[in-house]
């Protein structure tokens, strides 16, 4: 069975420019996370979703910040414009359900300079 | 106070040897405890779960304290492929059944030959 994939797994942008972030998650599971790691920071939770609806958004730093998971299957991360704050690594994870194990894909490791 | 407290470490420990992390946390209504695991620029993997009365998966035991609000993970005959962050996880619930994750920054172990 594949796992959570996300795509680009490295992303190096300049200060001011746009990057979306995707993630795949385990075909079937509903409940898809988004994450975000800053350097010496614990991973921190940004939002969830239950199919394509936003179930909790409240971990979402800003308005630069857009999440969508249109049909319900995969999702995107959108920042725009970046900030230097906004480098880390943005995990993705997902779940049958709430209660469930979350499977976490591979990362994307965000830098803005 | 951070939700989720862990000692980052590093630990140093040999071979063999039996060494033990633990957790606390300051919100009551959290409801489910897990151990993950996360190697060097990898994703967390769920180690295991942790229940009321203790669990124990091979050189592995978890234990978890309601009354003290702590979470403890002990390795015994460590290897080094034990080496890696540990990760402590906790479900928080809310009303409407709903469950947010939070996770401790990890603590870091590393096992010399």
């Amino acid at each position: 069975e594949a796992g959570v994939t996300q795509f680009p797994s490295h992303s190096v942008i300049e200060k001011g420019q746009t990057v979306t972030l995707r993630c795949d998650p385990i075909s079937g599971h509903d409940n898809l996370y988004w994450y975000r790691r800053v350097m010496g920071k614990e991973i921190k939770f940004l939002l969830h979703f239950v199919k394509e609806s936003k179930q909790d958004e409240s971990g979402m730093p800003n308005n630069r910040f857009l999440a969508e998971r249109t049909g319900g299957t995969y999702s995107t991360l959108k920042v725009q414009p970046a900030e230097l704050e906004d480098s880390g690594v943005y995990f993705c994870a997902s779940a049958p359900t709430t209660e469930e194990t979350q499977y976490f894909g591979p990362g994307t490791r965000l830098l803005v300079l | 106070r951070k939700e989720v407290e862990q000692d980052p470490g590093p630990f140093n420990v040999p071979e063999g040897a039996t060494v033990a992390f633990n957790c606390t946390y300051s919100n009551s209504a959290s409801q489910s405890f897990f151990w993950y695991r996360q190697d060097c620029r990898k994703e967390p993997k769920l180690l295991m779960s942790v229940y009321s009365s203790g669990n124990e998966d091979g050189r592995f035991t978890a234990q978890l304290n309601r009354a003290s609000q702590y979470i403890s993970l002990l390795i015994r005959d460590s290897k080094l492929s034990d080496s890696a962050t540990y990760l402590c996880v906790v479900n928080i619930g809310y009303s409407g059944g709903y469950q947010k994750v939070t996770f401790g920054i990890g603590t870091k172990l590393q096992v010399i030959p």
